[in-house]
């Protein structure tokens, strides 16, 4: 099993750029997540995934959208870049509720700059 | 407002020494309580969790205590390996609520040889 997998690793965008970062998982996973890290700040939640075809607002949602057409993929958005959104941007998954699994799995990580 | 709280950005400890980790919080909902180790270039990992209506929780090397009276849990690693040396993330959340965790900012522990 691979785990989480996160497509690029890396990217440079200019400010208005649009890009796409997909995460994948084949754990089966029913919750998907995507955080972002700033330095000196711990991870904070973007948006997330309850379930194929469904997304929710987390505590950053602004100047991103998501898609979860299939279960294992959760696909973050950025459609007009700005130098705010430079982070490194993780996703996880979740087998259900945290009640049920200790944990989330978290992906390797995509470090973005926006220039 | 901050809900989980890790007030040392960094600590060093001698191999084979105590290494503790602390973490506060203030939403008193909180019901289930994480750490995760994030080693650089990698995403975190899962390390210990504990629910709320214990105050101990233990796994090899690593053992976590909760005081919810002081809204405060730490993480105790003995004895402390170099291998140990990572940012450790604290986290909460409300299990009955949006299932949503909330990190504290980490704490870098450096352990020396």
């Amino acid at each position: 099993n691979a785990g989480v997998t996160q497509t690029p690793k890396f990217r440079v965008l200019k400010t208005g750029q649009s890009m796409t970062l997909l995460c994948a998982q084949d754990m089966n996973h029913e919750y998907m997540y995507w955080y972002r890290q700033d330095p000196g700040m711990g991870l904070r939640l973007i948006h997330y995934s309850v379930g194929e075809g469904t997304t929710a607002k987390g505590e950053v949602p602004d100047g991103y959208n998501v898609s979860r057409l299939k279960k294992q993929n959760f696909l973050l958005g950025l459609e007009s870049a700005a130098p705010s959104q430079t982070s490194v941007y993780f996703c996880a998954s979740s087998y259900k509720q945290l009640a049920w699994a200790d944990t989330q799995y978290f992906g390797p990580g995509t470090r973005l700059t926006v220039l | 407002d901050q809900q989980v709280k890790q007030n040392s950005p960094s600590l060093s400890v001698q191999e084979g020494r105590i290494s503790i980790l602390n973490c506060d919080y203030t939403n008193s909902m909180f019901d289930y309580f994480l750490w995760y180790k994030k080693y650089p270039a990698e995403g975190p990992t899962f390390l210990i969790s504990i629910s709320s209506i214990k105050d101990k929780n233990e796994d090899g090397r690593f053992t976590v205590f909760l005081n919810k009276s002081a809204k405060h849990l730490s993480l105790h690693i003995v004895p402390s390996q170099p291998g140990d040396s990572a940012v450790y993330f604290c986290a909460a959340v409300f299990q009955g609520g949006s299932e949503k965790l909330v990190f504290g900012k980490g704490t870098k522990l450096t352990v020396n040889p």
